[in-house]
């Protein structure tokens, strides 16, 4: 059983050019989670998605990204116009459920670097 | 969430069992204990959870007071490739995301 899936593990971008980064949850999980790392900190929660619907939002940035978990496919975590401060490792985690009897099943990562 | 305050670092002779302890005094009655850990430059890994009784399974055992104000986690034999920070994190709601706090820096010697 295939784990946490996400990609790529590294994107470069220049300043102002957007990066997508890309998240397969393990299989029979539909509820996803993304966090961001900065360099020699914990990880932050960012949002929390169940298919095709955003249940909390409170750690994103309200400018900038986006994310969603569309009824097929992966989820996509969106960063338009990226600064230099938007350097870290994104990861996202599933669930088979949302409660908290539930554990989180992390990806590896995908490092973003900007130019 | 309930905070948790766990040791800044610790040191484990290869082979030893490490016990890692975690404080989590103003835990709530459906509160559960959640431990992870990271190795540098992967992602968090899932151990163990628990929320009144002792759990073990294939990776470690989680030991949890009665007053569940504090809980350790054992590793019987640690591995080198057990070096990792480690987070103790409690959990509560429908959905809640895991808050990480600084986690505890395990090195396993040799």
């Amino acid at each position: 059983n295939a784990g946490v899936m996400q990609n790529p593990r590294h994107l470069v971008r220049r300043r102002g050019q957007e990066a997508r980064l890309r998240c397969s949850p393990m299989k029979g999980h539909s509820h996803v989670y993304w966090y961001r790392q900065l360099p020699e900190e914990g990880l932050k929660f960012m949002v929390y998605l169940q298919k095709e619907n955003i249940i909390d939002e409170s750690g994103m940035p309200k400018e900038r990204f986006s994310a969603e978990f569309p009824k097929e496919g992966p989820s996509i975590l969106r960063i338009q116009q990226v600064v230099r401060g938007d350097s870290a490792a994104y990861f996202c985690a599933s669930s088979r459920a949302g409660n908290s009897n539930q554990p989180q099943h992390f990806g590896d990562g995908t490092r973003l670097s900007i130019l | 969430d309930a905070k948790t305050t766990q040791p800044t670092s610790m040191d484990c002779a290869e082979g030893r069992a490490a016990n890692l302890p975690c404080n989590h005094s103003t835990i709530s009655g459906n509160e559960y204990v959640y431990w992870y850990r990271q190795i540098h430059s992967q992602g968090p890994q899932y151990i163990i959870h628990g929320l009144k009784n002792n759990e073990t399974n294939e990776m470690a055992s989680l030991i949890i007071t009665e007053d569940r104000k504090s809980s350790t986690l054992i590793l019987p034999h640690a591995t080198l490739r057990d070096t990792a920070v480690y987070y103790c994190i409690v959990r509560v709601d429908y959905g809640q995301n895991f808050v990480f706090g600084p986690g505890t820096r395990l090195s396993v010697l040799p």
